[in-house]
């Protein structure tokens, strides 16, 4: 099983900063990672898959790098309905798995 | 515009078996994705549950496999999950979702219904 471990797991930013958020795999996934987005109360919401395209509708401020073990979500100027907890899935092998998630909260 | 409703008990007796039901709306699942189940327990995190694909095979979490049942009723255009001997541990938000792919690779998965609690509890 590939374990994904987020870092870091709070961070705080101020509204129109830059967040970068961090995964990383224990083994190679390529390039088959996903990015999703959770609101309190809410089920996620896919921000990017392959690394770094965008899911249909997400806005431009959400960019997604990275390969190998070695992944990175940035959202260049945050806006308030950007606070919410992010998360990293590996999709380069069965059984799919889940990063431990980063909650993004205002400074 | 595809859509994802989740159904079900929302209380299990400890040692029953959990069962949901997940009505797909705007596409047939016959057509095409794999569809999937993936649960949150109360202030964590995500875990995958299984996978199936439109043509009945199945992918499961290891940690549950000998536990977990999914299947597709096309008739009905829902996939079903059935977890059994459920402890207190299995109390989470359950999610079903699509399975979308490249060629050679797994799932990520998009849209989500909007999930559903089960606490397990005598």
């Amino acid at each position: 099983e590939i374990v994904m471990t987020q870092s870091p797991a709070t961070l705080s930013v101020s509204p129109g900063e830059r967040a970068t958020l961090s995964c990383r795999a224990s083994q190679s996934v390529s390039s088959n990672l996903a990015w999703y987005q959770q609101k309190p109360g809410q089920a996620p919401r896919l921000l990017i898959y392959g690394a770094s395209t965008r899911a249909t509708g997400i806005p431009a401020r959400f960019s997604g790098s990275g390969s190998g073990t070695e992944f990175t979500l940035t959202i260049s100027s945050l806006q308030s309905e950007d606070f919410a907890v992010y998360y990293c899935q590996q999709y380069n092998n069965w059984p799919l798995t889940f990063g431990g998630g980063t909650k993004v909260v205002i400074k | 515009q595809v859509q994802l409703q989740e159904s079900g008990p929302g209380l299990v007796k400890p040692s029953e078996t959990l069962s949901l039901t997940c009505t797909v709306s705007g596409y047939s699942i016959s057509s095409g994705y794999y569809w999937g189940w993936i649960r949150q327990p109360p202030g964590k995190g995500l875990e995958w549950i299984g996978s199936i694909y439109h043509t009945g095979s199945t992918y499961y979490n290891p940690s549950l496999k000998s536990r977990v049942t999914i299947s597709l009723d096309t008739s009905e255009n829902q996939f079903s999950l059935k977890l059994s001997s459920v402890t207190a541990a299995d109390t989470a938000v359950y999610y079903c979702a699509r399975g979308q792919q490249q060629p050679g690779t797994s799932n990520w998965f998009d849209p989500w219904g909007q999930g559903t609690l089960v606490t397990v509890s005598s």
